[in-house]
């Protein structure tokens, strides 16, 4: 059973628009959250990251919302490039666990139209 | 460039064979993992080592043998593959395996079993 969901396989979004990634989760035992990006023929890059105990972070166009009595998270990124195409993984940590206990969804492809 | 490399890109090898994957950071981390991506799953956790010693071994298989001679660098040893164990391996680094900190991914091998 997946502790980490990403319902939507795929989101077009046109440029300059807002673009909303979304993420649920099971294990209330999660207090670390990431998102990776991942272009064709390369390997996951790190975006951003929220610990448990924040609801928001925010870097640049980036922004990460946690709503922990929801298990949800979301990726907000305004505004949406043509550049930012690409799949978007989500990634949970177990409350003292290791970094390499990283429960990763299934991603979500990104495509931004110019 | 993330500061992991891995080799080689590609790899076709058939069920008899016995090859190996390599890894190498130059981030000075002294975490490095191995993932295993499948088509349409999330990655999947193989090995993690901290310090050079192993301190997950995530249900493995035993044809998947990995190697960390240093912390620098992180070989996985192929032997008697089954097709099912075609996917992306990729390769990660962080400074520790317990610190809030991320995984920086090589670029990962694809792997093809005939």
């Amino acid at each position: 059973d997946q502790q980490v969901k990403q319902n939507s396989p795929s989101l077009s979004v046109q440029e300059g628009r807002i673009s909303i990634l979304n993420c649920d989760y099971t294990n209330s035992m999660f207090d670390y959250f990431l998102w990776y990006k991942k272009y064709p023929a390369e390997g996951p890059t790190f975006l951003i990251s929220i610990s448990s105990i924040k609801d928001k972070n925010e870097d640049g166009r980036f922004t990460v919302f946690l709503n922990k009595s929801a298990k949800h998270l979301s990726l907000h990124i305004v505004p949406s490039q043509p550049g930012d195409s690409a799949v978007y993984f989500c990634a949970a940590r177990n409350y003292g666990g290791s970094q390499g206990n990283l429960i990763f969804g299934k991603g979500t492809k990104l495509s931004v139209k110019p | 460039e993330t500061g992991v490399t891995q080799t080689p890109r590609h790899l076709v090898m058939g069920m008899t064979n016995k090859k190996s994957l390599k890894c190498e950071q130059h981030l000075g981390h002294n975490a490095m993992y191995w993932y295993k991506q499948s088509a349409k799953k999330p990655l999947e956790l193989m090995f993690v080592y901290n310090f050079k010693e192993q301190t997950e071994n995530n249900s493995v298989p035993s044809r998947f043998s990995p190697e960390c001679p240093n912390s620098s660098h992180l070989f996985l040893h192929l032997h008697t593959l089954q097709p099912e164990d075609s996917a992306l391996y990729l390769c990660a680094s962080s400074q520790t395996a317990v610190l809030n900190t991320e995984a920086f991914f090589g670029q990962g091998t694809r792997l093809t079993v005939v």
